[in-house]
């Protein structure tokens, strides 16, 4: 596709329930990230990867957060016994290139309700 | 900690007018700014970025000017149109080879016809 495409859109979990959040970066692109946006703020990081090496996940909030991208191409952020804290829009960028002033494309993210 | 913040949280302006957005850092050691805009139920898209050995730097209808003496970031939007209404966030790198960013809360522009 043309751009980072992420699903579900939305997604409604009741509290305790696993999830999983699904990335397809633009092909070929090297890196990957994932942000968590409340609602009036602005994202803040979660993750990074490199191809497939998880390079940086200090913003991932607790172990109920995990993030992988076996292959280097599609990623899936997975949350475990979600509580309402964790209510949000999960948003996936990715980059040609890593570092420098290489541009990073955000998808629409997925908007998780947890009730 | 580091953060990236904003002076104020909605702008409203009249259509045709220019528009500015302010944005304070708080490290000064940064070395790398962006700025972003983002719909209603979009993603981020990129507007603009300045690294900090610059301190001006102009898009079509847009500049971005860097004060790294008082840690200032601004966004002037000329002549502005309705397409322009969203949330503008500001973001920085630490440095230039950094991966994150760090997000700004936001300011929402309002175009008034």
């Amino acid at each position: 596709g043309a751009g980072v495409s992420q699903s579900p859109r939305y997604k409604v979990a009741k509290r305790g329930q696993d999830v999983a959040l699904r990335c397809d970066p633009i092909s070929g692109h090297v890196s990957l990230f994932w942000y968590q946006q409340a609602l009036g703020q602005g994202p803040e990081f979660l993750t990074y990867f490199q191809n497939e090496a998880q390079l940086d996940k200090s913003g991932l909030p607790s172990d109920r957060f995990f993030a992988e991208r076996p292959e280097g191409s599609v990623s899936t952020l997975k949350i475990q016994r979600t509580q309402q804290e964790d209510s949000a829009v999960y948003l996936c960028a990715s980059s040609l290139f890593s570092g420098g002033g290489t541009e990073a494309f955000f998808g629409q993210g997925t908007r998780l309700t947890v009730v | 900690g580091e953060s990236v913040g904003l002076h104020l949280p909605t702008l409203s302006v009249q259509e045709g007018d220019n528009s500015i957005i302010n944005c304070a850092y708080s490290n000064s050691a940064s070395d790398y700014f962006i700025w972003y805009k983002q719909e209603s139920g979009k993603g981020p898209q990129f507007i603009i970025d300045i690294r900090s050995n610059m301190d001006k730097r102009q898009g079509q209808r847009v500049t971005v000017l860097l004060n790294k003496t008082v840690k200032h970031l601004s966004l002037q939007i000329a002549a502005t149109q309705p397409g322009d209404s969203a949330v503008y966030f500001c973001a920085e790198k630490a440095n230039w080879g950094a991966q994150k960013l760090v997000f700004g809360q936001g300011t929402r522009l309002t175009i008034n016809p």
